[in-house]
């Protein structure tokens, strides 16, 4: 059974610009969240996805949005970056919502120049 | 509110047990997990408890529950160097939806 993917791996992007994530989860699995890892927060949720709905967000500006197709792919979009928005972006995978075993993808590293 | 601690760094010899510990703050019922980050990589899930349990074992792991402290520890048996890595302790939220509220991570030094 194929893992979480996500796509691209590195990322180099300018102030200002705009940045699409994408994640595909584990075949079956319909549960998408997106976390922000950085060296001085740590791990924190940005948002989840269940049935293309947003279940759930985090303590994050308006700048950060996402989505979930109807195939449970889902995608995450930061406008107007910021050089604080260098980070590593990791998907994880469940098979439902709520209280359930989460798999996480490689992520995708961010930088913001 | 909710809250997850972890001890930073921890240092063992090869063939050693590891014990990394974590509190956390949910008093309501949760899964809490244990993740292996290594460097440049994604988080590998390790194994998971049920907060009505109080002992999981998967060949080397043993992970160990006090509900009534809140409190969990990952014990590694005959730690190898490819066991070196940071180790994230993390539970469900009370939302009762996807959200997992991770502590700051253990790194874990396996010396030869």
């Amino acid at each position: 059974k194929a893992g979480v993917t996500q796509t691209p791996r590195y990322l180099i992007k300018t102030r200002g610009q705009q940045v699409t994530l994408s994640c595909s989860p584990i075949s079956g699995h319909r549960s998408v969240s997106w976390y922000q890892q950085t060296p001085g927060q740590g791990l924190q949720f940005l948002f989840e996805y269940f049935s293309e709905t947003q279940r759930n967000k985090g303590n994050f500006p308006g700048r950060f949005s996402g989505r979930q197709f109807s195939n449970s792919r889902s995608e995450m979009n930061v406008s107007t970056l910021e050089l604080g928005d260098s980070a590593l972006y990791l998907c994880a995978s469940s098979p439902r919502t709520g209280r359930t075993e989460a798999f996480f993808g490689q992520g995708t590293r961010l930088t913001v120049v | 509110g909710e809250d997850v601690e972890q001890s930073l760094f921890l240092s063992v010899r090869e063939g050693d047990s590891s014990v990394i510990n974590c509190t956390y703050t949910d008093s309501s019922s949760t899964y809490l997990y244990w993740y292996k980050q290594e460097p440049g990589a994604g988080l590998q899930l390790l194994t998971y408890i049920f907060s009505n349990m109080d002992m999981k074992q998967d060949q080397r792991l043993t992970v160990l529950l006090n509900k009534k402290d809140k409190h969990l520890s990952l014990r590694i048996a005959d730690t190898q160097t490819g066991d070196s890595a940071i180790y994230f302790c993390a539970e469900s939220s009370t939302s009762n939806t996807g959200k997992l509220i991770f502590g700051q991570g253990t790194t874990l030094q396996v010396k030869p």
